[in-house]
């Protein structure tokens, strides 16, 4: 079964910093989600990815695969920005029917 | 719908009584995921659905938590005797395909249940 770490679990910026949010998890994964979840708000799938990098705005992700890790990155960070971060990946490796197991999640806070 | 829409949004109840949330997935959409999250943590897989059928069922915590699926679309899953443990928001999920196949998820807002 799949277990994922997620890290920091909390951090705090200035606008326009550079952040960055960790991601390991234990078990080969076909896909590995980051999603978005603004307080007291539902969870919105930000990137899926199996292999390289995505990017989408000033959002960028990137896995590796051997290493069983993956990155978050904002750029020029906005107060819009702050939200807590979960990294998800299937709960059994081999993909198929299963469900996700997702990490604790980063709350990131960006001051103005 | 354009979302995934989940009913009630709010639930309070008194321990001991029986509760049923619902999920709308989006159209088309053959997958679908109950997750439940308490308070500080992250999401925690309760049960998909591939179709009418639950594929994996592994995450119900115990025999007081079932789901159904009758017609491949809308779920409800039923937590019976309610315990104040059982409060939590349960978000439902939907992908066109399963997430092992890398199937983007889409959730809805999430049923807040409190146990009294």
């Amino acid at each position: 079964k799949n277990e994922v770490e997620q890290s920091p679990q909390n951090l705090t910026a200035q606008e326009g910093e550079f952040i960055t949010i960790n991601c390991s998890y234990s078990v080969g994964i076909s896909a590995l989600h980051w999603l978005q979840q603004h307080p007291g708000g539902g969870i919105v799938s930000l990137f899926m990815l199996s292999s390289g990098k995505k990017k989408h705005g000033r959002l960028i992700a990137t896995i590796n695969i051997q290493e069983k890790h993956s990155s978050l990155h904002i750029t020029a960070s906005h107060p819009r920005d702050s939200a807590v971060y979960i990294c998800a990946v299937p709960l059994y490796s081999g993909g198929g029917a299963d469900g996700l197991t997702f990490g604790k999640g980063t709350h990131l806070i960006i001051q103005p | 719908g354009a979302g995934v829409s989940q009913t009630p949004s709010n639930k309070v109840t008194e321990k001991g009584k029986y509760v049923e949330l619902r999920c709308d997935p989006i159209s088309g959409h053959t997958a679908l995921y109950w997750y439940r999250q308490s308070l500080g943590q992250g999401p925690e897989f309760l049960i998909y659905f591939q179709g009418t059928g639950a594929a994996d069922d592994s995450g119900l915590p115990n025999d007081r938590f079932f789901a159904v699926r009758p017609e491949g679309s809308v779920s409800t899953l039923k937590i019976q005797r309610t315990e104040r443990g059982d409060s939590a928001v349960y978000l439902c999920a939907s992908s066109l395909i399963s997430v092992g196949g890398t199937g983007e998820l889409f959730f809805g807002e999430g049923s807040r249940l409190t146990v009294l």
